[in-house]
Formats: C-alpha cells, sequence, structure tokens
C-alpha cells in the first residue's frame, strides 16, 4: 500500500528565503507525482506535475524534483512571498493496466512566510 | 465552465439524516473523482468516474454511500444515515484524460457538518 509522507510538517521564514520541501513515497511504481497548495477553506491548486519518465519540473518560482529510485520528490520556492503562505501537499499516482489511478496524498506541510 | 464547482458550500445535518452534494466538472473533461478530507491533511479517495461509469470505488463505504455521474447533470455523492465520523470535507476533482500526465483539477469543497 502506497504511503505518502511530507516533511516538514509545518515552517516559518521570513520573506525572501529560498525553501524546500520534502516528499518521500514508499512505492516506486508511480505514474506521476504532484504538488498541490491548499489555502485555508479552499480547494488544491495544482502547481506542478512530474511524470514519472521526468526529473524535475520548474514552474516560475518554483522547482520539482523526482527520484523515483529513491522515492522521494523536493519542491523547491524561491525568494519566498507573504502569499506564499499555505499548506502544500504532494500526491502520486499509482499505475494501473488502464493507466489511470487515484491520487494519494501526503499530510502536507503548513508554510508561512513572514513580510 | 472552467473550473469544478461544487454546491453546497457548507452543508449541515442531523445524525441519521440524508446529505447529498453535487458537482459540476470541468466541460469536457471525461473523468471525476471524489475525496473526502476529515482531519486537517488527511485526504481518502472515495470513488471515481469515467464519463457516467464508476471506474474505481475501492475507497466507497458501501453501506451508506452512493454516487452517480449521469448525463448532462451534476454529479452527486449522497450519504445516507449519516453519522458523526462523516463530518469533513467533501472535493471533487476532474481530469481531461485518463493518463498520467493531466494534473486533477479541484473544486473548493462541500463542508459537511453532522451534529
Amino acid at each position: 500500500k502506497q504511503e505518502v509522507t511530507q516533511i516538514p510538517a509545518a515552517l516559518s521564514v521570513p520573506e525572501g528565503e529560498n525553501l524546500v520541501l520534502n516528499c518521500s513515497f514508499t512505492d516506486s511504481a508511480i505514474y506521476n507525482l504532484q504538488w498541490f497548495r491548499q489555502d485555508p477553506g479552499k480547494g488544491l491548486t495544482s502547481l506542478l506535475l512530474i511524470q514519472s519518465s521526468q526529473r524535475e519540473q520548474t514552474s516560475g518560482r518554483l522547482n520539482a524534483s523526482l527520484d523515483k529510485s529513491s522515492g522521494r520528490s523536493t519542491l523547491y520556492i524561491a525568494a519566498s512571498q507573504p502569499g506564499d503562505s499555505a499548506t502544500y501537499l504532494c500526491a502520486v499516482e499509482g499505475r494501473a493496466n488502464t493507466g489511470f489511478q487515484k491520487l494519494v496524498f501526503g499530510t502536507g506541510t503548513r508554510l508561512l512566510v513572514s513580510p | 465552465g472552467e473550473e469544478v464547482a461544487q454546491t453546497p458550500k457548507h452543508l449541515v445535518r442531523g445524525e441519521g439524516q440524508k446529505a447529498k452534494l453535487y458537482c459540476a466538472p470541468i466541460k469536457g473533461h471525461s473523468y471525476v473523482f471524489w475525496y473526502q478530507q476529515v482531519l486537517k491533511n488527511e485526504f481518502k479517495f472515495l470513488i471515481s468516474f469515467q464519463n457516467e461509469n464508476v471506474f474505481d470505488e475501492t475507497g466507497m463505504p458501501k453501506e451508506r454511500f452512493s454516487a452517480k455521474c449521469l448525463p448532462n447533470s451534476p454529479c452527486s455523492l449522497e450519504i445516507q444515515a449519516t453519522k458523526l465520523e462523516d463530518s469533513a470535507v467533501y472535493f471533487c476533482a476532474s481530469s481531461q484524460f485518463g493518463q498520467g500526465n493531466q494534473p486533477q483539477h479541484f473544486g473548493d469543497g462541500t463542508r459537511l457538518s453532522i451534529l
């Protein structure tokens, strides 16, 4: 059974710092890994999706890497801003014969960026 | 529409009553997913659909939970004889294709409170 863990559970940094969020998963037979952002009272916003054949994806100040063999992914946020404050979740999509599976989520990292 | 629309935003029911939640996926998306967020970040997969067909229902407590996606209607998740432990935020997501390179787009959720 796939298990996804995120470290740290919470992180507080001053504005401008670069930071790294970690995600690990137990079963390397994944189809993709996704990073989401959740603001209070809101749904999930997809940030980056890394297919199993890829090693990283970038979008603006965000960079996500994937090391499938070791079961790890990192989300790097450059020059953090107060607007980045949110909960960040990683989720893996498992393989299936039909190529489509449910997401298994980590428990999230709650990020607070102070002005 | 361009967003996954979930209604109502908040639903309050007495224990034992029925609860029905609705989800309109993004136009053109063929896949719909339901997730339950019980504690702050604990997401649990419930069920998925490919058009109006159930694809994966391994997460559904079948005794009281049921779901449908009918043509030209919002998808629905219904809980009969609700229990206190059903209190959670229920998220719906949709994706265009059932392949690993398509992110799931989430609605803002329905907060279900069982009193």
